[in-house]
């Protein structure tokens, strides 16, 4: 049962313009939701959260946006730049769980110049 | 503040022996979980310590298994090794578990491979 879902398996964005990462999850007990940028052969970098009680969260270039409603978040990057060019994952955790995330498939993003 | 390590970065293991892979988290960071990264499966859990105790553990068999020390380093044991093994192994710290964030920082994974 896959709990975490990036439905897109890639996406092409011009750079500049603003990426959209989107990802959804089935289960109501995730409390916390993080979002990853993975290089190949390197380990996964956090980028940013949120926590269930939140709607958005902020960090430079990043926001991530939570609907608890649709069981939905997305991640956006404005402006995209080349360097942003990696794999996504999205990452939930429930307090149940203790520290266990659930990641998402991933989603590959290409910034092109 | 370095980050997280893994030793070694790179393993080759022939099918029927045995592995183990070390971890030391961020300075300061108590909690160590590890997971499993295969083209097919993606990130898989496997398993999460705090304070030398498993806390958690995902859906692997018993041919896996850790243990932690007291200065919070890790370590994973994987015996009989089967083709299937053959992954990149991620460990990642965090400071203590119940606390209101719940980042967790990656190292750079261990590389296995059985043959």
């Amino acid at each position: 049962d896959q709990q975490v879902k990036q439905n897109s398996p890639s996406l092409s964005v011009q750079e500049g313009r603003i990426s959209i990462l989107n990802c959804d999850y089935t289960n109501s007990m995730f409390d916390y939701f993080l979002w990853y940028k993975k290089y190949p052969a390197e380990g996964p970098t956090f980028l940013i959260s949120i926590s269930s009680i939140k709607d958005k969260n902020e960090d430079g270039r990043f926001t991530v946006f939570l609907n608890k409603s649709a069981k939905h978040l997305s991640l956006h990057i404005v402006p995209s730049q080349p360097g942003d060019s990696a794999v996504y994952f999205c990452a939930a955790r429930a307090m149940e769980y203790g520290n266990k995330l659930v990641f998402g498939a991933g989603t590959i993003l290409r910034v092109k110049s | 503040k370095a980050g997280v390590t893994q030793t070694p970065r790179y393993l080759i293991k022939t099918r029927g022996q045995q592995v183990t892979l070390s971890c030391s988290p961020i300075s300061g960071h108590r909690s160590v979980s590890w997971y499993q990264q295969t083209p097919g499966q993606g990130l898989q859990f496997l398993f999460e310590y705090f304070s030398e105790t498993q806390r958690n553990k995902g859906n692997f068999p018993g041919r896996f298994s850790g243990r932690q020390f007291s200065n919070s380093r890790s370590e994973m044991n994987v015996s009989t090794l089967e083709l299937g093994d053959s992954a990149l192994y991620l460990c990642a710290s965090s400071l203590v578990p119940g606390r209101s964030s719940y980042e967790q920082y990656f190292g750079p994974g261990t590389r296995l491979t059985v043959t």
